[in-house]
């Protein structure tokens, strides 16, 4: 079965720009959540989306924005860029949205805000 | 909120030695506990989860409620278990993990 598939996987933009990173979920897998893992730190939860519908956010803001499509990959949207954006960004897909099975990463997309 | 600490960032044991990673959590209600593993060039992955009670290539980890821990142990680390290793906790209905700073693991021969 294939995996988690990110792109791009890396990336630069200057301050003020706007970014698309994509994200294609593992085969039968529903459910898709974004992460920000910055230099040195843990993956930091952005959102979840659940069958087109956002299913819960993390403490961002309104600037990081997502969307699902109805092949269940998505897309993570961030405008108005600033430096402290710069991080790697996962993706991970799952069966569901229960909190009891196993998440399955992509192998991330590095963004670089100059 | 939710708090996952890992207090040691790196851990350097010997081929054949324990290893125990700690992991401390702050949460009010009844967690799902996990920990991940990223091995050099490969993508994070689960390792193991406390809901399955199971050891995974010989690591066990324990959920003390009274303490608020799920450390990792092994009881003879072995070179490929070389790593950075994530402990992560599940809360509400849905799968939101917050993960800690994770502990870069060092087994030398």
């Amino acid at each position: 079965e294939t995996g988690v598939t990110q792109s791009p996987t890396h990336l630069i933009k200057t301050r003020g720009q706007q970014v698309t990173l994509r994200c294609s979920s593992q085969s039968g897998h529903n459910t898709v959540s974004w992460y920000q893992q910055a230099l040195g730190q843990g993956p930091q939860f952005i959102f979840q989306y659940y069958r087109e519908e956002e299913n819960g956010r993390g403490n961002f803001p309104p600037r990081f924005s997502g969307l699902q499509f109805p092949n269940y990959s998505s897309e993570l949207n961030v405008n108005a860029l600033e430096l402290d954006d710069s991080a790697l960004y996962l993706c991970a897909s799952s069966r569901d949205s229960s909190n009891t099975g196993e998440l399955f990463f992509g192998e991330g997309s590095r963004l670089t805000v100059l | 909120a939710q708090r996952v600490t890992q207090p040691e960032k790196l851990l350097s044991v010997f081929k054949g030695a324990p290893v125990e990673l700690k992991c401390n959590y702050s949460y009010s209600g009844s967690p799902e506990l996990f920990w991940y593993v990223q091995y050099s060039r490969q993508r994070l992955q689960l390792l193991l989860r406390h809901i399955s009670r199971e050891s995974i290539k010989g690591f066990t980890a324990d959920l003390n409620k009274g303490e608020t821990s799920f450390h990792l142990k092994k009881p003879f680390a072995q070179e490929e278990d070389s790593a950075m290793y994530y402990c992560a906790l599940s809360y509400g209905n849905d799968y939101k993990l917050s993960f800690g700073a994770g502990t870069t693991v060092t087994v030398r021969a």
